[in-house]
């Protein structure tokens, strides 16, 4: 089963606007970090913003904020005020496990297009 | 920011042939990883290791061996490259997490893309 599920293969915003991207995980274990990744055409991977499971508030960074549902086991990721750099793929991840020791699992990515 | 290095950039080579993608942190961390990533698709883990002398499989470790000697040297070889092992490889490195941290993000390379012919 995946453990990171990204439902949007593709989205497209305007300039300046705001845009969510999904993302849905599975585990078991109580704790857990979720992790926010941009990949640029040149292909190199770009963190954005961490998330523990154990957080009470939503993680913010700059114009990049993680809409946290541990409820629902969702954590999408807000861009606000769009920009042309921030077209890319983007990918979610976790890490499961108390000691933080353990490999990080990534979804399948969505591609955000920002439109002038 | 992150200072892990990955050579070559691109490799251009014939099926059968050995191959080793090299990959080198400046950043003390014990934790390092191998990543396959097609084109606009998800990253596969391949190896990882915990510290010298420490490698574990991934989920693609089949095809693959990795060797630790140095904290700073996480270097991956195909002992017989063929056309399905076109991709990019994309090495990383984390700090160890304490006391019920799970917060320590990997710090990426730049990739190697490595074309099969």
């Amino acid at each position: 089963a995946q453990k990171i599920t990204q439902t949007q293969p593709g989205m497209f915003v305007q300039e300046k606007e705001a845009v969510t991207l999904d993302c849905t995980y599975d585990t078991s274990d109580p704790s857990y970090g979720l992790f926010w990744y941009k990949q640029p055409s040149s292909g190199e991977m770009i963190f954005l913003i961490y998330q523990g499971s154990y957080d009470q508030q939503n993680a913010t960074e700059g114009r990049y904020s993680l809409n946290f549902q541990k409820a629902r086991k969702s954590a999408n990721l807000v861009i606000s005020a769009s920009q042309l750099g921030d077209s890319a793929m983007y990918f979610c991840a976790m890490r499961e496990g108390g000691s933080g020791n353990t490999p990080l699992v990534f979804g399948k990515g969505t591609r955000l297009s920002v439109i002038a | 920011e992150a200072d892990i290095y990955q050579t070559p950039r691109y490799l251009v080579i014939g099926t059968g042939k050995k191959i080793t993608l090299e990959c080198s942190q400046t950043m003390g961390h014990d934790k390092m990883y191998w990543y396959q990533q097609d084109p606009g698709m998800e990253l596969h883990l391949i190896h990882y290791s915990y510290g010298v002398n420490s490698t574990e499989k991934g989920d693609l470790s089949s095809e693959s061996t990795v060797s630790r000697i140095r904290t700073e040297h996480f270097p991956l070889t195909l002992e017989s490259a063929r056309p399905s092992h076109t991709s990019q490889y994309l090495c990383a490195s984390s700090e160890f997490g304490s006391g019920g941290e799970n917060n320590s993000p990997l710090h990426f390379g730049n990739g190697t893309r490595l074309t099969v012919t």
